[in-house]
């Protein structure tokens, strides 16, 4: 059974600690994303990964690291520098021109 | 930078009525995706539009892809209550990085 997994589905940190968020996928896709999703917003794309131990900034990276060491893996820090880190985070993989999403995970930050 | 706007924000229709999302690009664009996500869940991939002045059909949505390539629109005939939840376009720039517009969330009532 195929897909994309994250994990958990909800996080509570308290604020100024560090948090990553896991985004895992058995689809063999090369390409992976994360986005963010704010109530009633778009989503805005964090980081992206065309390749394994390849990675690119998107438009809100400020705050946030990523590492791609295995193609199935794509984890996403949400570090103590994100001025504003609650919100709904998305991991996606990338099939052609067609992503797949996770189910994403909501973090709130106290 | 790209800007990808989506209008209305809201659109509430009674059942059997039909429902139009339009989105526009700040950019031309090399493509334009639409996505569906449900109440709570995550995007799910509807389509992809390449060419200009493209029209796609899937049974009651029909999907458009302007002349300039910088606007869109999704039009679903007789909405019914499995419609709702949040239209996003996506749009494309050839380098597999997307913008995502603001999303026309759709309700349905019986």
């Amino acid at each position: 059974d195929g897909g994309i997994t994250q994990s958990p589905k909800y996080l509570f940190r308290k604020e100024g600690q560090n948090v990553t968020l896991s985004c895992e996928q058995n689809l063999n896709h090369d390409a992976m994303y994360w986005y963010r999703q704010d109530p009633g917003q778009g989503l805005r794309l964090i980081y992206y990964s065309q390749i394994v131990n390849d990675f690119q900034k998107g438009d809100i990276a400020e705050g946030y690291s990523v590492s791609r060491e295995k193609k199935e893996s794509f984890p996403l820090t949400v570090t103590s520098a994100q001025k504003n880190p609650t919100a709904f985070y998305l991991c996606a993989s990338r099939r052609g021109n067609e992503q797949f999403f996770g189910p994403g995970t909501r973090l709130t930050v106290l | 930078g790209q800007q990808v706007m989506q209008i209305p924000q809201y659109q509430h229709v009674q059942e059997g009525e039909d429902f139009t999302t339009y989105c526009n690009s700040s950019t031309t664009l090399s493509n334009i995706q639409w996505y569906k996500q449900r109440p709570g869940g995550h995007p799910v991939f509807l389509i992809q539009l390449v060419k200009s002045g493209e029209v796609k059909k899937q049974k009651r949505l029909t999907f458009q892809f302007g002349e300039a390539k910088k606007n869109s629109s999704l039009h679903i005939t007789a909405t019914q209550t499995t419609d709702v939840g949040t239209y996003f376009c996506a749009g494309g720039s050839g380098t597999y990085k997307y913008i995502f517009g603001t999303g026309t969330r759709l309700k349905v009532l019986a």
